[in-house]
């Protein structure tokens, strides 16, 4: 069966560290996104990729950075990890569908800065 | 871009009760809202969704509703069960046709035995 896959599943790193959180699908879709979730504020999205070679800024996506160097990977990396950081981070994928694909999560990458 | 606001955040009811959840949204070109469920530990997954062709759409105890004179869409849960517990996030696309979602921020949903 098609997957997206999160790794690791847990993450505690220091304050100035650079960090790289993993996600990878075997749906073969060409959407994908970075959201994190924090109490009070749902999903935010970081970044996100449209296909190959594309990578886009969302809403909160100071202090990361994403390459699409494949159809199945968009790692999110965190170039000095802050406190702020720490969060719950979903990868997400969808089929190009011009508005209505349904998107698929992961199981999610709580990552501690401390 | 599309702005949705969602209420209550936190909603708790009685096993058998219904429950409802309301989101609005701003761009009135929005065509696609869906609903998704996060259960405790888990990434969100989709349970629900409606175009604006539709006004109503049921799927066995979930239905959700449109307004698109109103902007808003709302989720309707009958006959909850302890199982129905979890978060649920309402969402609409950006832009008209475009496939980032901007999502709400999330109703907890308790039901008490």
């Amino acid at each position: 069966d098609a997957e997206i896959t999160q790794s690791p599943r847990h993450k505690i790193t220091e304050t100035g560290r650079q960090v790289t959180l993993a996600c990878h699908q075997t749906w073969n879709h060409n959407n994908m996104f970075w959201y994190r979730q924090d109490l009070g504020h749902g999903l935010r999205l970081i970044h996100y990729s449209y296909g190959v070679h594309d990578t886009n800024k969302g809403e909160v996506s100071d202090g990361y950075s994403v390459s699409r160097s494949n159809t199945e990977d968009l790692p999110l990396t965190l170039e000095s990890a802050a406190s702020s950081q720490t969060s719950v981070y979903f990868c997400a994928s969808s089929a190009a569908a011009q508005g209505d694909s349904e998107a698929f999560f992961g199981q999610g990458t709580r990552l501690t800065v401390v | 871009g599309e702005n949705v606001e969602q209420h209550p955040s936190t909603l708790s009811v009685q096993e058998g009760d219904s429950a409802v959840i309301k989101c609005t949204y701003s761009d009135s070109a929005s065509n696609y809202f869906p609903w998704y469920k996060q259960e405790l530990g888990k990434g969100p997954q989709l349970i629900i969704d409606i175009r604006s062709n539709v006004g109503e759409k049921k799927d066995q105890r979930i239905a959700v509703t449109l307004n698109k004179t109103a902007k808003h869409f709302s989720l309707h849960i009958t006959e909850t069960q302890p199982e129905d517990s979890a978060v649920y996030f309402c969402a609409a696309p950006e832009s008209y046709n475009t496939d980032k979602l901007i999502f709400g921020t999330g109703t907890r949903l308790q039901v008490f035995p």
